[in-house]
């Protein structure tokens, strides 16, 4: 089928600790994949990306790991500040920009 | 350079009635991708229309509809609204390099009352 699922519906952690948002994907030819971050009332705003030929990719305090042969995608986040709180999304791109994805994984932040 | 603009920003309607929404793409792109998402899940794919064509149709039904225009800005039409269409409805663009890359715009807060 076609779905992208997350492990983890609410993920809280302490300010400066480091988060890891997991997200499982059914398409094993799917081969971009793409982190967003949403707040409240707003639009999902693009964090990093990675192509099926990649296995990891840094960011700035981001970090997306790929695992195409259990077909997991994780994101880490370093440091984690309160303004990171949101609901974050992964996505895959199935077909000529069309993106799927799952139901979000909402990171809470505590000072 | 503006990012991808929607408008309006909220709309309350009643059952029945029909609904346009708009959207235009990052400068320079030509393609809009069209999402509905329902409160509480991931968003989820409606329409593709890359140079005034359609490329790609999510499963909704054919009360939603859109159109691309020369200047790449889109609409989206729903008609006969239904509870259900509530929802944040969002438009994305490329943005970047890679045309894979989609930035989304603020969204549409459609309330249907």
């Amino acid at each position: 089928g076609e779905s992208v699922g997350l492990h983890l519906p609410t993920l809280s952690v302490q300010e400066g600790d480091n988060s890891i948002i997991n997200c499982a994907y059914s398409n094993s030819a799917s081969d971009y994949f793409i982190w967003y971050k949403q707040e409240s009332g707003k639009g999902p705003q693009f964090i990093i990306d990675i192509r099926s030929n990649m296995d990891k990719r840094q960011g700035q305090r981001v970090t997306v790991l790929l695992n195409k042969t259990v077909k997991h995608l994780s994101l880490q986040i370093a440091a984690t500040q309160p303004g990171d709180s949101a609901v974050y999304f992964c996505a895959e791109t199935q077909g000529f920009q069309k993106l799927v994805f799952g139901t979000g994984t909402r990171l809470l932040v505590s000072p | 350079d503006a990012g991808v603009t929607q408008s309006p920003t909220h709309l309350i309607k009643t059952r029945g009635q029909h609904v346009t929404l708009r959207c235009s793409p990052i400068s320079g792109h030509k393609s809009v991708s069209w999402y509905q998402q329902v409160l509480g899940q991931g968003p989820q794919f409606i329409f593709q229309y890359y140079e005034k064509e359609e490329r790609g149709r999510g499963n909704f039904p054919d009360r939603f509809s859109a159109r691309q225009f020369p200047n790449y800005s889109s609409e989206l039409n729903v008609n006969a609204l239904l509870l259900g269409d509530s929802a944040l409805y969002l438009c994305a663009s490329p943005g970047g390099r890679s045309t894979d890359t989609q930035y989304f715009g603020p969204g549409t807060r459609l309330t249907v009352l």
